[in-house]
């Protein structure tokens, strides 16, 4: 059984520019949960997928965006980057929507 | 606000003793909650989960307890090894969306 897994694991952006992270989910998993983590914080909830549909959000802005493809593998992508951008990027698949959420390993990301 | 708080945000214990960490929340409506494990450049690991028509539940080396009446959720780990040494976090589930609100995390030190 494969876990969750994530890419790129570090990125390096400037302000203003776009970024997409990808995830593919734990084997069997239909949903995907999306969460920022700044340094010494715990995990912020951005959006959940469930089913190529948006199943709830988080107190992030629009620029925050994101997609679930047919094999639920899922993108996350934030617009016009700020430097409080600058987090771990962590998508956590379940088998549904209100089940136990298995996390990845994160994507780094640094805007300058 | 919704939160789910941390009573202690360092936790020293010798290789060997009990660890207890506490987590403290606020909704009442909340039904599900999990216990996370993240080491230092990982995502979080799942621990064990409780659903708030129970007060207990025991894993391998751990038990979760969870008191409704005052919103309280604890953390024990019995006999712990070096290999337990990370950042501990509580997470609530209060059936938005599939959004899990962690607390700021624990960091549980354990010296040989």
């Amino acid at each position: 059984e494969t876990g969750v897994t994530q890419s790129p694991t570090h990125l390096i952006k400037t302000r203003g520019q776009q970024v997409t992270l990808r995830c593919s989910s734990q084997s069997g998993h239909n949903t995907v949960s999306w969460y920022q983590q700044a340094l010494g914080q715990g995990p912020q909830f951005i959006f959940q997928y469930y089913r190529e549909e948006e199943n709830g959000r988080g107190n992030f802005p629009p620029r925050f965006s994101g997609l679930q493809f047919p094999n639920y593998s899922s993108e996350l992508n934030v617009n016009a980057l700020e430097l409080d951008d600058s987090a771990l990027y962590l998508c956590a698949s379940s088998l549904k929507r209100q089940e136990t959420q298995y996390f990845g390993p994160g994507t780094r990301l640094l805007v300058l | 606000g919704e939160s789910v708080g941390l009573h202690l945000p360092t936790l020293s214990v010798q290789e060997g003793d009990n660890s207890i960490i506490n987590c403290a929340y606020s909704n009442s409506a909340s039904d599900y909650f999990i216990w996370y494990k993240q080491e230092s450049g990982k995502g979080p690991q799942f621990i064990i989960d409780i659903r708030s028509n129970m007060d207990k539940r025991q894993g391998q080396r751990v038990t979760v307890l969870l008191n409704k009446t005052v919103k309280h959720l604890s953390l024990q780990i019995a006999a712990t090894q070096p290999g337990d040494s990370a950042v501990y976090f509580c997470a609530e589930n209060n059936n938005q969306g599939g959004k899990l609100i962690f607390g700021q995390g624990t960091e549980l030190s354990v010296k040989p």
